[in-house]
C-alpha cells in the first residue's frame, strides 16, 4: 500500500492564482481530512469528509473548497490564493471517524505552499 | 484559546537519557487522546491512542499516561536515541465534535550525542 499520497510536494503561487492540492489513499478509508500547519501553532482542520459525496467544514475553511467524488481521492482547491494561505498542508485518512472513535489516523507527507 | 497546551515548547536531551513531555487539555466531553511524532518535513505518525478508561499505554520506548480527572497526559521517552529527535504532538478529540481533533502546538525534542 502507498498509504496517503499528496501532490505536489512544493508549490509557489502568486496572489490571486488558483490551484488544487491532490490527496489520495489506497486503504479504503471512509474518513479523510485536510489540515494546515503554521509555525508555533497546532494543525488546524480545514475540511473533512466522512465518505464519498459528503464533506463538511472544519475550523478554517474560508478560501478553500473540497469535493469527494470517490473514496480514494480528496482534492483541496484554493480559489484565489492569498499570502495568508502560505503554509504546509497535510491530508489524513482513517478507517472510521476520528472524532468519536479511536481509529489510527494516517497522514500524507505534506505540501509546502508559498503565496507571493 | 487553544484547548490543548503542551510543555515544554522545546527541550534538548543527551542520547540515552529519559524525558517526559506534558499535555494539558480542556476539551470536553472527552473521547480520546493521541500522541503523534512528527519528523522534520514529514507528516505526523501515530504513537498511542488512549480512551477515557486507559491510564497508560506503551509503544516501544514511548509510554503515554492519561489522567482524565485532571485532564493531563504525559509522554515518557526512555533511553532516548538520535532518531527520537522530532516534534511530539498531543491531540484530543471530543464526542461532541465528531470528526474534529484538537491539536497541541507540539514539543520539539532534540537528542544530542
Amino acid at each position: 500500500n502507498a498509504g496517503v499520497t499528496q501532490t505536489p510536494k512544493f508549490q509557489v503561487l502568486k496572489t490571486g492564482q488558483s490551484m488544487t492540492l491532490q490527496c489520495a489513499q489506497d486503504m479504503n478509508h471512509e474518513y479523510m481530512s485536510w489540515y494546515r500547519q503554521d509555525p508555533g501553532m497546532g494543525l488546524r482542520l480545514i475540511h473533512y469528509s466522512v465518505g464519498a459525496g459528503i464533506t463538511d467544514q472544519g475550523e478554517v475553511p474560508n478560501g478553500y473548497n473540497v469535493s469527494r467524488s470517490t473514496t480514494e481521492d480528496f482534492p483541496l482547491r484554493l480559489l484565489s490564493a492569498a499570502p495568508s494561505q502560505t503554509s504546509v498542508y497535510f491530508c489524513a485518512s482513517s478507517y472510521g471517524t476520528s472524532g468519536g472513535g479511536s481509529d489510527t489516523q494516517y497522514f500524507g507527507p505534506g505540501t509546502r505552499l508559498t503565496v507571493l | 484559546k487553544n484547548q490543548v497546551e503542551q510543555s515544554p515548547q522545546s527541550l534538548i536531551i543527551l542520547e540515552g537519557k529519559n524525558c517526559t513531555l506534558q499535555c494539558n487539555y480542556t476539551v470536553s466531553p472527552f473521547s480520546n487522546l493521541r500522541w503523534y511524532k512528527q519528523d522534520t518535513g514529514r507528516g505526523p505518525v501515530s504513537l498511542t491512542i488512549m480512551t477515557f478508561s486507559e491510564n497508560t499505554k506503551s509503544n516501544g520506548r514511548y509510554t503515554a499516561t492519561l489522567d482524565a480527572d485532571t485532564k493531563q497526559s504525559s509522554l515518557h521517552i526512555t533511553a532516548s536515541q538520535l532518531s527520537d529527535s522530532a516534534s511530539y504532538i498531543c491531540v484530543v478529540s471530543s464526542t461532541d465534535s465528531w470528526g474534529k481533533l484538537q491539536f497541541g502546538a507540539g514539543t520539539q525534542v532534540v537528542v544530542t550525542p
